[in-house]
């Protein structure tokens, strides 16, 4: 069964930065690219950032290119995103999800940015 | 930027009706290599996390009930509910996997009439 669980989240002042894991099971987890998508409360989806199953490549949304940082560790079977310089519309929960068609999703952490 | 534009922003149903939603992408997520549209379509439940309903614009997920039916291509797309139950009201929201960054519609809630 793939499971994916998410990690790291809290409430942090602007400016600050945050790490959030996501350690995957129940697949090969260095076969699959990897995504972080998030949430802002009551509303919709927003995908933030794709790296590839070997790390070759990263792509971010604007609203984050520059700030965050999508790392994997294949020998630990997690992934990972690095949050600098968090302003009040980073406040989501944060998802990581499996693949090239987003098919397994994580129950997600919440990341609050509040002075 | 690919914009995904879904309606009804929301709509209420009563159980066993049909029930149609949109999307259209402001580009054709059809692509010619392969002949595939880069489209999928995810659930929503309260509380809960997005689930894969279909893909490639057509296709059902494994375990997916068959009065889900995704269809369209190029920059038009629709979801259709065959005879919608109770456990169907959730947020829907399609997504284009077509070109970075991949991007989401803004959903489509089906609520209880």
């Amino acid at each position: 069964e793939v499971q994916l669980v998410e990690s790291g989240g809290g409430l942090v002042k602007p400016g600050s930065s945050l790490k959030l894991s996501c350690v995957a099971s129940g697949f090969t987890f260095s076969s699959y690219g990897m995504h972080w998508i998030r949430q802002a409360p009551k509303k919709g989806l927003e995908w933030i950032a794709l790296i590839y199953y070997d790390s070759s490549n990263k792509y971010y949304a604007d609203s984050v290119k520059g700030r965050f940082t999508i790392s994997r560790d294949n020998s630990k079977n997690t992934l990972y995103l690095e949050m600098n310089s968090l302003r009040s519309e980073d406040t989501a929960m944060y998802y990581c999800a499996k693949g090239g068609t987003v098919d397994y999703w994580g129950q997600g952490v919440m990341v609050t940015v509040s002075s | 930027d690919i914009v995904m534009t879904q309606t009804p922003s929301s709509q209420a149903v009563s159980a066993g009706e049909k029930v149609t939603m949109s999307c259209k992408s402001s580009q054709s997520l059809l692509y010619s290599g392969d002949q595939k549209n880069y489209l999928a379509w995810y659930q929503q439940k309260p509380g809960q996390s997005p689930k894969l309903l279909i893909y490639l614009a057509s296709t059902r997920e494994s375990g997916v009930p068959d009065r889900f039916i995704g269809s369209g291509s190029g920059t038009d797309f629709t979801l259709t509910i065959s005879s919608v139950q109770a456990e169907d009201l959730a947020d829907y929201y399609c997504q284009q996997h077509y070109s970075y960054p991949y991007t989401f519609g803004a959903g489509t809630k089906l609520e209880l009439k």
